[in-house]
């Protein structure tokens, strides 16, 4: 079964260390990958993804993401963390393909702590 | 901006209560989805619907069931509830077919069973 790896699950930095979070998924074929983010108090939004092209992508506050197919690995970074970054982020799966199509596979989530 | 409203944050019912979560989206998005989040597992999919009166199952459909007869609203129902379906639930949306939408979020309905 297709599944999404998070590598920890919890991280806690300084301000302005440099972040990166690990994801790696199962599935083998064509992907769409996300990265989602939920600031206490508030809905899952997204940050980022990628579909095609450039496999280095930009979202916002500052934060991008790598996909590496051989490695099967989209792992997200920033370069300098601030305070406001506290929070869970989770890595997403869309295999593309039929209704599975609809089908966006999540990992477990990391939660960010980040001491002012 | 997309707005997806879940009608209660807490909820509190008793086992083999029935139970209803609803759940509305005001920007005529095609497609709408339940997840369940627990700590440790993430997000997992109970149910998404891609049409009025359409519906297919996620990866733990078992236990609960849902409704779509209107496109801006989609329910979730726990025929009979129990203390293993104590979670936060979450609704989202989708605007077209595309497999690379992004996600639009409630934010949650917290649901205890006891």
């Amino acid at each position: 079964a297709q599944s999404v790896s998070q590598h920890n699950h919890h991280v806690i930095l300084s301000e302005a260390a440099s972040l990166e979070l690990g994801c790696n998924y199962s599935y083998g074929g064509t992907v769409n990958l996300f990265w989602y983010v939920q600031y206490p108090g508030q809905h899952l939004q997204l940050l980022l993804k990628y579909f095609s092209g450039d496999p280095l992508v930009k979202g916002i506050k500052g934060f991008e993401a790598e996909f590496i197919k051989s490695k099967f690995s989209f792992n997200l970074r920033k370069p300098s963390v601030q305070w406001s970054d506290t929070a869970e982020y989770f890595c997403a799966v869309n295999p593309g393909r039929g209704t599975g199509g609809f089908k966006t596979i999540f990992g477990a989530g990391t939660r960010l702590f980040v001491k002012a | 901006d997309v707005k997806v409203t879940q009608s209660s944050r807490y909820l509190v019912k008793r086992t083999g209560e029935k139970v209803f979560l609803e759940c509305v989206q005001d920007m005529d998005h095609e497609n709408m989805f339940w997840y369940r989040q627990d700590p440790g597992l993430g997000l997992r999919l109970i149910y998404f619907s891609y049409d009025v009166k359409m519906k297919e199952k996620g990866d733990i459909p078992e236990g609960y069931s849902v409704s779509r007869e209107k496109k801006e609203r989609f329910s979730l129902i726990l025929e009979s509830a129990s203390t293993n379906q104590t979670s936060m639930y979450l609704c989202a949306s989708t605007m077209g077919r595309g497999t690379n939408e992004k996600l639009f979020f409630g934010s949650g309905t917290q649901l205890s069973v006891l």
